[in-house]
């Protein structure tokens, strides 16, 4: 069975630095492109970032210079370091793995993490 | 980039049809077969429901179905049900340095 399991979520003040860790099982996470999404309250999904099996990464303007996304295989766990984080990037944060078919990728995710609550405050 | 544009809600009785829109660009929605649909619940991680426009993953009821015309895609629900009130995003892949982007998010009421 696929699982997904986020930690690390905290209360950090403007300028603090995090690092949330998403633990997968079921599959092998390098076989497969992964993803960060937020939400922050209230409000709709947002993407955050993206690292495809090759390693290639993509961010969202929003994060970008500031987040870095990477996976450690031998724990088959993907990382999100965030640095001098802003109010606005309060949020729920949820790890996602990315679905294949028999085409090109598409960049759809069909599993999930629960999310873990991050808040930035002072 | 901006998100995808969807309805803030929509609403139907149980038993009826409704259409949730996604519209977007010819970078995105337009370009390309990859618009996806999550389903997400109060307090609840996502759920796929579509993905590459028209395929439903195992398990997804078949009274979901997706398609598209030019810059907008579309979500269907038949048969609605009190299980399916929920909030309902798009996403698309786009031909950017941004390569995911997701609508705004629709609210859907079951009457």
């Amino acid at each position: 069975e696929v699982q997904l399991v986020e930690s690390g979520g905290d209360l950090v003040p403007p300028g603090g630095s995090l690092r949330l860790s998403c633990a997968a099982s079921g599959f092998i996470l390098s076989s497969n492109y992964m993803t960060w999404v937020r939400q922050a309250p209230g409000k709709g999904l947002e993407w955050v970032s993206l690292i495809y099996t090759g390693g290639s990464t993509y961010y969202a303007d929003s994060v970008k210079g500031r987040f870095i996304i990477s996976r450690d295989i031998s724990k088959n766990t993907l990382f999100l370091q965030m640095s001098s984080l802003r109010v606005e990037d309060t949020a729920v944060y949820y790890c996602a793995r990315g679905g294949y078919t028999s085409g090109p990728i598409s960049n759809f995710f069909d599993h999930w993490g629960q999310g873990v609550l991050v808040t930035v405050s002072s | 980039q901006s998100a995808l544009t969807q309805p803030a809600s929509v609403s139907g009785s149980p038993g009826q049809s409704i259409t949730i829109s996604c519209t977007g660009t010819s970078s995105d929605v337009g370009g390309y077969n990859f618009v996806s649909w999550y389903q997400q619940h109060p307090g609840k991680a996502p759920t796929l429901m579509i993905y590459d426009v028209i395929y439903r993953p195992s398990g997804v009821s078949n009274r979901f179905s997706g398609s598209k015309s030019g810059n907008t895609a579309s979500l269907t629900i038949s048969g609605l049900q009190a299980e399916d009130e929920a909030h309902y995003y798009c996403s698309s892949y786009t031909n950017t340095n941004t390569p995911v982007l997701f609508g705004g998010g629709t609210k859907l009421t079951v009457l």
